[in-house]
């Protein structure tokens, strides 16, 4: 069974700083790692996937995540905050193992707050 | 390319009561899977269909059940409905190979009074 952990339930920032969203997985077998966003009584919208190959990935609103299979890490970072940036992030896995049949499923974590203040 | 589909987008209903959500994937896409978010829980799986048939189930009592029909559309039924299933219910859907990214709906909010 896969499980993941964001270590930030909220996470403050001012506009124009830099911020670091934490993730952390575990799983038996390899992983596909996702960040979603989500903005108040809406669905959750894909930011970034890590499928395969190089471990820095870039998503859209100009965010990146790193993927630390040493450390079952999955940060999300962002130079630069908007106020727009506001939402609950949310950090997710499915297992290479289930992916391509049965027993599909995506593992959330509980989700950190993101509040950019002026 | 049209998203996915959620209806209704709320829902009231009473104890007792039962509901049936419905969900249309993107075209194009087999698998659906349907989810409850409550400010408690986070996120949970609920269970995934495709080809019509459930393929994964997760840990909820059998008032939760769902379908898929042959056009890929999902439905998902609560039968007697209880205070602690509202929630929003969020649908996905998603292709059947590689690393099965899943592109949400905005998802029912249900309410039991």
């Amino acid at each position: 069974a896969q499980s993941v952990t964001q270590l930030d339930s909220q996470v403050p920032v001012f506009e124009e700083a830099p911020v670091e969203l934490r993730c952390n997985y575990s799983s038996s077998v390899s992983v596909y790692l996702f960040w979603y966003v989500q903005y108040p009584n809406q669905g959750l919208q894909l930011l970034l996937k890590y499928l395969s190959g190089s471990t820095l990935v870039k998503g859209i609103n100009g965010f990146e995540a790193e993927f630390n299979k040493s450390q079952t890490s999955f940060h999300l970072r962002k130079p630069s905050v908007h106020i727009s940036d506001t939402a609950e992030y949310f950090c997710a896995v499915s297992t290479h193992q289930n992916s391509g049949g049965s027993n599909y499923k995506l593992t959330f974590g509980k989700g950190t707050l993101l509040t950019v203040n002026p | 390319k049209a998203g996915v589909t959620q209806t209704p987008r709320y829902l009231i209903k009473t104890r007792g009561q039962q509901v049936t959500l419905s969900c249309s994937p993107i075209s194009g896409h087999r698998s659906v899977s349907w989810y409850q978010q409550t400010p408690g829980q986070g996120l949970q799986f609920l269970f995934e269909y495709f080809s019509e048939t459930q393929r994964n189930k997760g840990n909820f009592p059998g008032r939760f059940s769902g379908r898929q029909f042959s056009n890929s559309r999902s439905e998902m039924n609560v039968s007697t409905l209880e205070l602690g299933d509202s929630a929003l219910y969020l649908c996905a859907s998603s292709l059947i190979s590689g690393g099965r990214e899943a592109f949400f709906g905005q998802g029912t909010r249900l309410t039991v009074v």
